[in-house]
């Protein structure tokens, strides 16, 4: 069954605590991405990576960290130095297409208390 | 990339076709169209893209005008299901989507 898991759905942290989300895809796309969601905004991107061992940051990339040391595998660390970590955050891939169409998971809500 | 222009919010009555608009007047000739939507606290699904002619696909159907400056998004019997924030992409390809705040779609029972 193939497509993009995101772990877990919901995630707690405590206020100065480092948390790292969890993107997994099996559709062996070569890009992937880091979106932060608001409540009632669109889509921000944080980070992006379009192929192993190399990524660029986005349009709100402080407070934020990635690895990408396997092509499936693209996880986000939100560190204690991004001032509002709450929100829903969503990964997604990309087929190297004409078209290249994103493929986004389900999503994480990270809850800072 | 384009900006895109896409009323905040617009309702339907289940059973009847839904129309969306979105206006991209600053279209360059390389750009495409996409829509994506997003049901509440689901991650975006994508939906069709289109260059210049018109597209249908399981999901839906894209109109783009001739001149290119604005495009429909049709959902032909819309159900309850398909309740969502749609968002209306303009972009080259290779390029990254940037999300507006799209439009608001409840369809009615």
């Amino acid at each position: 069954d193939g497509g993009i898991t995101q772990s877990p759905k919901y995630l707690f942290r405590k206020e100065g605590q480092n948390v790292t989300l969890s993107c997994e895809q099996n559709l062996n796309h070569d890009a992937m991405y880091w979106y932060r969601q608001d409540p009632g905004q669109g889509l921000r991107l944080i980070y992006y990576s379009q192929i192993v061992n190399d990524f660029q940051k986005g349009d709100i990339a402080e407070g934020y960290s990635v690895s990408r040391e396997k092509k499936e595998s693209f996880p986000l660390t939100v560190t204690s130095a991004q001032k509002n970590p709450t929100a829903f955050y969503l990964c997604a891939s990309q087929e190297a297409a004409v078209t290249d169409t994103q493929y986004f998971g389900p999503g994480t809500r990270l809850t800072v208390l | 990339d384009a900006k895109t222009t896409q009323p905040p919010s617009m309702d339907c009555a289940e059973g009847r076709a839904a129309n969306l608009p979105c206006n991209h007047s600053t279209i360059s000739g390389n750009e495409y169209v996409y829509w994506y939507r997003q049901i509440h606290s689901q991650g975006p699904q994508y939906i069709i893209h289109g260059l210049k002619n018109n597209e249908t696909n399981e999901m839906a159907s894209l109109i783009i005008t001739e001149d290119r400056k604005s495009s429909t998004l049709i959902l032909p019997h819309a159900t309850l299901r398909d309740t969502a924030v749609y968002y209306c992409i303009v972009r080259v390809v290779g390029s990254r989507l940037t999300f507006g705040e799209g439009t608001q779609l409840t369809v009615n029972p």
